[in-house]
């Protein structure tokens, strides 16, 4: 069956540092792959995705490049920001529209950024 | 534009009760989701259904139960709660577009049995 695996947390970091989330996954076929993230108290909002191998999601200077040869889709910001604090989930959908909306998740990251 | 709206946000149950979980939306989408949120665990499929009339388990189905009559709406039972079912609750919807696949989620429901 699909599986996710994400870096474990917490994740600490200064503001402006280097943020690197790492995702990697098992699936048959070829699955849409998502980031979602969690802000203290609220449900999960979509952060970007990506549906075919070598496609780059983007939102908010936060990116994710679908690698189907090391079939991973990790997390990547330049410089985070105190904002950025919340846990971040790597999620995967089954391909060729049969997923019925079901996703896999992983077990989240927590990001906290410090001034 | 209210979206996916789920009642109440939290909730405390004696063990052996029963409740329901409310999800309401108003995006017209075919495709709806149970999941439930345990730290360390991500979160984990409970039900869904691709439209009115149709439901199936997901991933930990056992203590819950679902209905489908319209598509707004898709409430969750727990017919006898137990301390193992003290958790985050999250509906989500999902619009299918060929691969495009996004889920929209509400706010939780927080489930605390004693």
């Amino acid at each position: 069956g699909n599986s996710v695996t994400q870096m474990e947390g917490p994740v600490t970091l200064s503001e402006e540092a280097f943020l690197t989330i790492n995702c990697t996954y098992t699936a048959t076929g070829y699955p849409s792959l998502f980031w979602y993230v969690q802000y203290p108290g609220e449900g999960l909002q979509l952060l970007l995705k990506a549906t075919k191998a070598d496609d780059k999601g983007s939102n908010k200077g936060f990116e994710a490049t679908y690698r189907k040869e090391t079939t991973s889709f990790h997390l990547e910001k330049g410089s985070v920001q105190v904002s950025d604090s919340a846990v971040y989930f790597c999620a995967l959908g089954n391909a060729g529209g049969t997923s019925y909306g079901k996703l896999t998740f992983g077990q989240g990251t927590i990001l906290t950024v410090h001034p | 534009n209210a979206g996916v709206t789920q009642t109440p946000k939290f909730q405390v149950l004696k063990t052996g009760q029963s409740m329901t979980l409310q999800c309401a939306q108003d995006m017209n989408h075919e495709y709806m989701s149970w999941y439930r949120q345990d730290p360390g665990m991500g979160l984990r499929l409970i039900h869904y259904s691709v439209g009115a009339g149709i439901t199936d388990q997901g991933e930990v189905p056992n203590g819950y139960n679902v209905s489908r009559s319209t598509t707004e709406d898709f409430p969750l039972r727990l017919l006898s709660a137990a301390p193992s079912q003290t958790s985050v609750y999250f509906c989500a919807t999902t619009f299918t577009g060929g691969l495009n696949t996004e889920a929209f989620f509400g706010q939780g429901t927080r489930l605390t049995v004693v």
